[in-house]
């Protein structure tokens, strides 16, 4: 157990839809990171968070977005879902202070399925 | 375009087999690489991070080196045993806050 939370575990809609994506972190730590795992493009890093502040983005579309509350959890919202939205996010969190040099520590994972 | 390889894709020892593959990825902008251990049906887990050019990490019987100026890093496994099976993953973090994932090797250990 990493200590990294997310929920839900499992998710089912249709396109169009929108849903949230919920991460706590591990105590103590700062920085969040979101991942999408599809079948055909492996592991892909989409945005981190640091202290509430968006730190670095990566290959995030514009249907989605996240935020960093204060009490350091994190949402990802993904909105007019279509079928290849279809995938497992995961969240990440690291203490923060050293970067992306820190050690990240990867929740279970929520699978989403758009239908 | 960035890309991070990972070679070979999968490989299969026998249980007390010695291994090691490669990750490698574009030499320039190096910030940072992380080795992650990914088991089936669970998260990835982190294995090292490595910043500095010759850098060498070691936890247990898996070690790691690292040649930045090359644009190359080494995962090895002493000793491979069959709780080690589990997909091996490579991160590579540019200076402009760009994490860009290898695909991963994926090694089976027979007992």
């Amino acid at each position: 157990d990493s200590g990294v939370t997310q929920t839900p575990k499992h998710l089912i809609t249709a396109t169009g839809q929108r849903v949230t994506l919920r991460c706590s972190p591990r105590s103590g730590d700062l920085s969040v990171y979101w991942y999408q795992q599809s079948l055909d493009q492996g592991l892909q890093f989409l945005i981190q968070y640091y202290n509430g502040e968006e730190r670095a983005k990566g290959n995030i579309l514009e249907r989605f977005s996240a935020q960093q509350f204060p009490d350091l959890h994190s949402e990802l919202n993904l909105s007019s879902l279509e079928l290849g939205d279809s995938a497992l996010y995961f969240c990440a969190s690291s203490g923060g202070g050293q970067g992306l040099t820190d050690t990240q520590y990867f929740g279970p994972g929520t699978r989403l399925t758009v239908l | 375009i960035l890309n991070v390889e990972q070679s070979p894709q999968s490989l299969h020892v026998q249980e007390g087999d010695s291994t090691n593959f490669t990750c490698s990825f574009p030499s320039s902008n190096f910030y940072a690489l992380h080795w992650y251990r990914w088991e089936t049906a669970k998260s990835p887990e982190a294995l090292f991070v490595m910043t500095l050019n010759g850098d060498e990490k070691k936890k247990g019987r898996i070690s790691a080196t690292l040649n930045t100026k090359e644009g190359y890093s080494y995962l090895y496994i002493k000793g491979s045993q069959p709780e080690d099976s589990a997909t091996y993953l490579c991160a590579y973090h540019t200076g402009g806050f760009k994490t860009i994932f290898g695909a991963g090797t994926r090694l089976f250990v027979k007992a």
